[in-house]
């Protein structure tokens, strides 16, 4: 019930493309759902986060969309440059809980 | 922004001696930081919760007496890796939440990792 399923494994997209990543979760307390991007040999970095409350935010090319009932969330990035070649990862917890649980993590590519 | 500082970022140790790893956080108080695995190509795989001024919390198959974490300051976690093999060789990356102003919830973040090599 802890686990966040994450795919697709890996992505090549071009320049200027649409890049998604799924997750789905199946823990119900979960209320904090956060995506990272992690460089080659870096920690990884909040890129967006959502809560359940809304079913989208958008900041700046990154999309989060939120489905309660599915319990699924997606990130979109607009526009996907090289720049954007990076590890992506999902992630869930509960606003109290102090532990995240990651998804298994997106390896994208962006070609030039 | 918050941040968490990691040293160091790569070390090569031979193998049976000890490393160990520092995490600090800058500009806030850390009672609670997070050490972390990652293999190649992996997810995150936690490995324990360390709380300033107790013992570390440790995830089912870690090995406490071979992975030893201090937490003795509000702003310092060190993971020391005793009698290191091969096999121990990973990413490790600490973390820390603290609560977003304004946000309710806490933000994680995350150290620039430490790769360890143990030949």
């Amino acid at each position: 019930q802890q686990q966040v399923k994450q795919s697709p494994q890996s992505l090549i997209v071009q320049k200027g493309g649409i890049s998604i990543i799924n997750c789905a979760y199946e823990n119900t307390a979960f209320d904090y759902f956060p995506w990272y991007q992690q460089f080659p040999g870096k920690g990884p970095a909040l890129l967006i986060a959502i809560r359940p409350d809304v079913s989208e935010k958008k900041e700046g090319r990154f999309t989060i969309s939120f489905n309660k009932s599915a319990k699924q969330f997606s990130l979109h990035i607009m526009d996907s440059q090289p720049g954007d070649s990076a590890t992506y990862f999902c992630a869930a917890s509960t606003g109290s809980a102090r532990q995240l649980t990651f998804g298994s993590g997106t390896q994208l590519t962006v070609l030039p | 922004g918050a941040v968490v500082s990691q040293h160091p970022s790569w070390v090569i140790c031979k193998s049976g001696t000890s490393v160990k790893i520092e995490c600090r956080s800058l500009d806030f108080q850390a009672t609670t930081m997070f050490w972390y695995r990652q293999f190649p190509k992996q997810s995150l795989m936690l490995m324990a919760t360390s709380n300033e001024g107790s013992k570390a919390t440790y995830e089912q198959g870690v090995e406490k007496d071979k992975f030893l974490i201090n937490h003795a300051s509000l702003t310092l976690s060190t993971l020391t890796v005793t009698s290191a093999h091969p096999e121990d060789s990973s990413f490790y990356i600490c973390s820390a939440r603290i609560l977003a102003p304004g946000q309710g919830v806490l933000r994680a973040f995350f150290g620039q990792g430490t790769r360890l090599t143990v030949v």
